[in-house]
Protein backbone atom coordinates (compact mmCIF):
# COMPACT_ATOMS: atom_id res chain seq x y z
CA UNK A 1 0.00 0.00 0.00
CA UNK A 2 1.27 3.43 -0.97
CA UNK A 3 1.57 5.70 1.91
CA UNK A 4 -0.54 8.32 0.08
CA UNK A 5 -3.47 7.86 -2.52
CA UNK A 6 -5.12 10.50 -4.60
CA UNK A 7 -7.34 9.78 -7.75
CA UNK A 8 -6.03 11.33 -10.01
CA UNK A 9 -9.31 12.31 -11.89
CA UNK A 10 -10.07 14.36 -14.17
CA UNK A 11 -12.72 15.98 -12.37
CA UNK A 12 -14.60 18.00 -14.64
CA UNK A 13 -17.31 20.38 -13.09
CA UNK A 14 -19.36 23.01 -13.84
CA UNK A 15 -18.82 26.37 -12.76
CA UNK A 16 -20.44 27.65 -9.33
CA UNK A 17 -20.04 23.61 -8.06
CA UNK A 18 -18.77 22.24 -4.55
CA UNK A 19 -15.75 20.09 -4.98
CA UNK A 20 -13.99 17.76 -3.21
CA UNK A 21 -10.92 16.32 -3.12
CA UNK A 22 -9.51 13.66 -0.99
CA UNK A 23 -6.41 11.93 -0.10
CA UNK A 24 -5.91 8.69 2.05
CA UNK A 25 -2.87 7.92 4.06
CA UNK A 26 -1.17 4.71 5.84
CA UNK A 27 1.00 6.57 8.02
CA UNK A 28 0.00 7.21 11.20
CA UNK A 29 2.78 9.09 12.87
CA UNK A 30 1.40 12.22 10.07
CA UNK A 31 0.67 15.08 11.77
CA UNK A 32 1.09 17.96 9.52
CA UNK A 33 -1.40 17.95 5.89
CA UNK A 34 -1.21 20.71 3.19
CA UNK A 35 -2.70 20.93 -0.15
CA UNK A 36 -1.04 22.28 -3.15
CA UNK A 37 -2.59 24.00 -6.48
CA UNK A 38 -0.30 23.45 -9.22
CA UNK A 39 -1.17 25.60 -12.52
CA UNK A 40 -0.02 24.15 -16.03
CA UNK A 41 3.83 24.45 -16.28
CA UNK A 42 4.11 26.71 -12.41
CA UNK A 43 5.19 25.09 -9.39
CA UNK A 44 3.29 24.06 -6.91
CA UNK A 45 1.58 27.23 -4.66
CA UNK A 46 0.94 26.47 -1.37
CA UNK A 47 -3.22 26.54 -0.81
CA UNK A 48 -3.79 25.12 3.29
CA UNK A 49 -1.75 24.08 5.79
CA UNK A 50 -3.59 22.18 8.72
CA UNK A 51 -2.34 20.09 12.07
CA UNK A 52 -3.69 17.17 13.29
CA UNK A 53 -7.67 16.67 13.18
CA UNK A 54 -10.26 19.55 12.07
CA UNK A 55 -11.48 21.52 9.68
CA UNK A 56 -9.55 24.82 8.31
CA UNK A 57 -11.47 27.32 6.39
CA UNK A 58 -9.86 30.48 3.67
CA UNK A 59 -11.91 32.19 1.53
CA UNK A 60 -13.96 29.82 -0.80
CA UNK A 61 -11.58 26.74 0.53
CA UNK A 62 -12.45 24.69 2.88
CA UNK A 63 -9.02 21.82 4.64
CA UNK A 64 -10.82 19.02 6.46
CA UNK A 65 -8.63 15.93 8.32
CA UNK A 66 -10.00 13.31 9.99
CA UNK A 67 -6.88 11.57 11.29
CA UNK A 68 -9.17 8.56 13.02
CA UNK A 69 -9.62 7.58 9.53
CA UNK A 70 -6.62 8.86 7.69
CA UNK A 71 -8.52 10.69 5.22
CA UNK A 72 -8.16 14.53 4.63
CA UNK A 73 -10.47 16.64 2.13
CA UNK A 74 -10.31 20.03 0.62
CA UNK A 75 -13.14 21.54 -0.46
CA UNK A 76 -13.84 24.32 -2.99
CA UNK A 77 -16.76 26.66 -2.70
CA UNK A 78 -18.24 28.45 -5.78
CA UNK A 79 -15.80 27.03 -8.15
CA UNK A 80 -14.51 29.22 -10.52
CA UNK A 81 -12.79 28.54 -14.64
CA UNK A 82 -9.34 30.15 -12.68
CA UNK A 83 -9.50 27.04 -9.94
CA UNK A 84 -8.42 24.70 -12.84
CA UNK A 85 -5.60 23.30 -11.81
CA UNK A 86 -3.52 19.91 -9.97
CA UNK A 87 -4.03 19.64 -6.67
CA UNK A 88 -0.85 17.63 -4.53
CA UNK A 89 -1.59 16.42 -0.96
CA UNK A 90 1.50 16.31 1.18
CA UNK A 91 1.85 15.49 4.42
CA UNK A 92 4.95 15.20 7.01
CA UNK A 93 5.70 13.80 10.71
CA UNK A 94 7.09 16.51 11.53
CA UNK A 95 7.21 20.49 11.08
CA UNK A 96 10.86 20.87 10.69
CA UNK A 97 14.10 20.08 11.49
CA UNK A 98 17.04 17.61 10.00
CA UNK A 99 14.94 15.26 9.10
CA UNK A 100 11.71 17.01 7.39
CA UNK A 101 10.34 15.58 4.76
CA UNK A 102 6.90 15.77 3.09
CA UNK A 103 5.13 13.06 1.35
CA UNK A 104 2.94 13.72 -1.67
CA UNK A 105 -0.02 12.53 -3.46
CA UNK A 106 0.10 12.17 -6.95
CA UNK A 107 -2.41 15.21 -7.79
CA UNK A 108 -5.89 15.60 -8.98
CA UNK A 109 -6.25 17.32 -12.39
CA UNK A 110 -9.41 19.74 -12.31
CA UNK A 111 -11.31 21.59 -14.67
CA UNK A 112 -13.99 23.79 -14.26
CA UNK A 113 -16.27 25.20 -16.90
CA UNK A 114 -17.86 28.02 -17.47
CA UNK B 1 6.34 36.50 -0.13
CA UNK B 2 8.44 34.04 -0.37
CA UNK B 3 10.50 33.79 -3.64
CA UNK B 4 11.46 30.90 -4.91
CA UNK B 5 14.10 31.29 -8.55
CA UNK B 6 15.25 28.79 -11.09
CA UNK B 7 17.91 30.04 -13.45
CA UNK B 8 16.54 27.89 -16.29
CA UNK B 9 12.57 27.14 -17.20
CA UNK B 10 13.68 25.26 -20.10
CA UNK B 11 17.07 23.46 -20.85
CA UNK B 12 17.89 20.90 -23.34
CA UNK B 13 20.91 18.46 -22.94
CA UNK B 14 22.68 15.33 -24.32
CA UNK B 15 23.49 12.13 -22.96
CA UNK B 16 26.91 11.96 -21.08
CA UNK B 17 26.81 16.00 -20.19
CA UNK B 18 27.14 16.88 -16.68
CA UNK B 19 24.20 19.65 -15.85
CA UNK B 20 24.16 21.85 -13.15
CA UNK B 21 20.42 22.90 -12.40
CA UNK B 22 20.73 26.36 -10.18
CA UNK B 23 18.30 27.41 -7.09
CA UNK B 24 18.13 30.16 -5.16
CA UNK B 25 15.37 32.04 -1.84
CA UNK B 26 15.36 34.75 -0.87
CA UNK B 27 13.82 34.04 2.44
CA UNK B 28 17.35 32.96 4.64
CA UNK B 29 15.65 29.66 4.58
CA UNK B 30 17.49 26.80 6.22
CA UNK B 31 16.02 24.07 4.38
CA UNK B 32 16.38 23.45 0.48
CA UNK B 33 14.73 20.45 -1.35
CA UNK B 34 15.37 19.46 -5.02
CA UNK B 35 12.36 17.24 -6.68
CA UNK B 36 11.45 15.28 -9.58
CA UNK B 37 8.09 15.35 -10.90
CA UNK B 38 6.79 12.73 -13.82
CA UNK B 39 3.40 12.53 -14.92
CA UNK B 40 1.87 9.08 -13.27
CA UNK B 41 4.56 9.42 -10.28
CA UNK B 42 3.86 12.31 -9.05
CA UNK B 43 6.87 14.40 -7.28
CA UNK B 44 9.80 12.23 -5.84
CA UNK B 45 12.41 13.91 -3.35
CA UNK B 46 16.07 13.68 -4.81
CA UNK B 47 17.94 15.29 -1.87
CA UNK B 48 17.60 18.10 0.80
CA UNK B 49 20.07 20.43 2.71
CA UNK B 50 19.09 21.89 6.23
CA UNK B 51 22.15 24.03 6.45
CA UNK B 52 25.28 25.16 4.27
CA UNK B 53 27.34 22.02 2.90
CA UNK B 54 24.87 19.46 4.96
CA UNK B 55 23.09 17.42 2.25
CA UNK B 56 20.62 14.05 3.17
CA UNK B 57 19.81 11.97 0.24
CA UNK B 58 15.65 11.28 -0.39
CA UNK B 59 13.98 8.75 -2.18
CA UNK B 60 16.02 8.28 -5.55
CA UNK B 61 18.87 10.36 -5.24
CA UNK B 62 20.59 8.02 -7.66
CA UNK B 63 22.64 10.03 -10.76
CA UNK B 64 22.60 13.17 -9.06
CA UNK B 65 24.52 14.68 -6.38
CA UNK B 66 23.89 18.29 -4.71
CA UNK B 67 26.08 21.43 -3.43
CA UNK B 68 25.16 23.90 -0.98
CA UNK B 69 27.81 26.23 -0.85
CA UNK B 70 25.80 29.18 0.29
CA UNK B 71 22.69 29.43 2.48
CA UNK B 72 20.49 31.04 -0.42
CA UNK B 73 21.94 28.73 -3.09
CA UNK B 74 21.38 24.78 -3.62
CA UNK B 75 22.39 23.32 -7.10
CA UNK B 76 21.19 19.93 -8.36
CA UNK B 77 24.18 18.34 -10.59
CA UNK B 78 23.61 15.58 -13.21
CA UNK B 79 26.75 13.85 -13.31
CA UNK B 80 26.32 12.33 -16.65
CA UNK B 81 22.95 12.93 -17.89
CA UNK B 82 20.91 10.17 -19.32
CA UNK B 83 17.36 10.12 -21.23
CA UNK B 84 15.48 8.69 -18.40
CA UNK B 85 16.22 11.47 -16.61
CA UNK B 86 14.26 14.07 -18.64
CA UNK B 87 11.54 15.35 -16.13
CA UNK B 88 10.37 18.54 -14.81
CA UNK B 89 12.60 19.68 -11.97
CA UNK B 90 11.29 21.56 -9.01
CA UNK B 91 13.29 23.01 -6.25
CA UNK B 92 11.63 24.24 -2.73
CA UNK B 93 12.90 25.95 0.64
CA UNK B 94 10.98 26.26 3.90
CA UNK B 95 12.38 27.41 7.30
CA UNK B 96 13.98 25.43 10.09
CA UNK B 97 11.41 24.40 12.95
CA UNK B 98 8.53 25.31 14.88
CA UNK B 99 4.47 24.64 13.57
CA UNK B 100 3.10 25.99 10.04
CA UNK B 101 6.41 25.99 7.71
CA UNK B 102 5.61 24.28 4.68
CA UNK B 103 7.48 24.65 1.76
CA UNK B 104 7.69 26.65 -1.20
CA UNK B 105 8.07 26.27 -4.59
CA UNK B 106 9.94 27.64 -7.25
CA UNK B 107 8.30 27.53 -11.12
CA UNK B 108 10.63 24.23 -12.12
CA UNK B 109 13.49 23.57 -14.57
CA UNK B 110 11.55 21.69 -17.67
CA UNK B 111 14.87 19.09 -18.62
CA UNK B 112 15.24 17.31 -21.85
CA UNK B 113 18.01 15.44 -21.92
CA UNK B 114 18.55 13.94 -26.24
Amino acid sequence: QKEVEQDPGPLSVPEGAIVSLNCTYSNSAFQYFMWYRQYSRKGPELLMYTYSSGNKEDGRFTAQVDKSSKYISLFIRDSQPSDSATYLCAMSKNSGGSNYKLTFGKGTLLTVNP
Amino acid sequence: DVKVTQSSRYLVKRTGEKVFLECVQDMDHENMFWYRQDPGLGLRLIYFSYDVKMKEKGDIPEGYSVSREKKERFSLILESASTNQTSMYLCASSPQGGRNQPQHFGDGTRLSIL
